[in-house]
């Protein structure tokens, strides 16, 4: 089935260090969204965006929607442990709950 | 924890084989969607349900059913099983918005998956 592109694929990161990772895709979407999933949990969702150029925040955690609505940004400010996991954005076309996952970033933070 | 409950939480079985996942949603959630995830694919949708029907079918084999019941749970049953069903299955749940302003996968809760093992 068809995925988003999800950079980088993995990353470590001291703690306190500022993350990025992002999201492309070859179709224009019209939800983007960013999930967390730790080890042996389903995944939880972060930050959900509605509209191109939207910047929403959530605590430490800022995602923005790309203009031309194939990408999608994500930072992670003053990391900590607890940050570790796999991130995944997840792309909505339109329709019922029609949805494509991204390929995941996985990251580690190292105390 | 976020109200979605699954079973079995771990499931071996034999190829060829048939077997049925289980899935609560949240109370008062009335969709169920079902996922697979797996090491080489990724998160792939299966399939939703809303309120007993059928809504959306994603990357679903023709081996594999859901259905979900009056009192709103939802089961995945998955046949004629083959090694590469090895995954993890997910169910999640939402309530559809109010007005029926329709705005994407914003409410959905992931429970915490069946990892299912075909040898």
């Amino acid at each position: 089935g068809q995925q988003l592109n999800q950079s980088p694929q993995s990353m470590f990161i001291q703690e306190g260090e500022d993350v990025s990772m992002n999201c492309t895709s070859s179709s224009i979407f019209n939800t983007w969204l960013w999930y967390k999933q730790d080890p042996g949990e389903g995944p939880v969702l972060l930050i959900a965006l509605y509209k191109a150029g939207e910047l929403t925040s959530n605590g430490r955690l800022t995602a923005q929607f790309g203009i031309t609505r194939k990408d999608s940004f994500l930072n992670i400010s003053a990391s900590i442990p607890s940050d570790v996991g796999i991130y995944f954005c997840a792309g909505n076309s339109g329709g019922y709950q029609k949805v494509t996952f991204g390929t995941g970033t996985k990251l580690q933070v190292i105390p | 924890d976020s109200g979605v409950t699954q079973t079995p939480k771990h499931l071996i079985t034999a190829t060829g084989q048939r077997v049925t996942l289980r899935c609560s949603p949240r109370s008062g959630d009335l969709s169920v969607y079902w996922y697979q995830q797996s090491l080489d694919q990724g998160l792939q949708f299966l399939i939703q349900y809303y309120n007993g029907e059928e809504r959306a079918k994603g990357n679903i084999l023709e081996r594999f059913s859901a259905q979900q019941f009056p009192d709103l749970h939802s089961e995945l049953n998955l046949s004629s099983l083959e090694l590469g069903d090895s995954a993890l299955y997910f169910c999640a749940s939402s309530v559809e918005p109010a007005g029926g302003k329709y705005r994407g996968l914003e409410t959905q809760y992931f429970g915490p998956g069946t990892r299912l093992l075909v040898l």
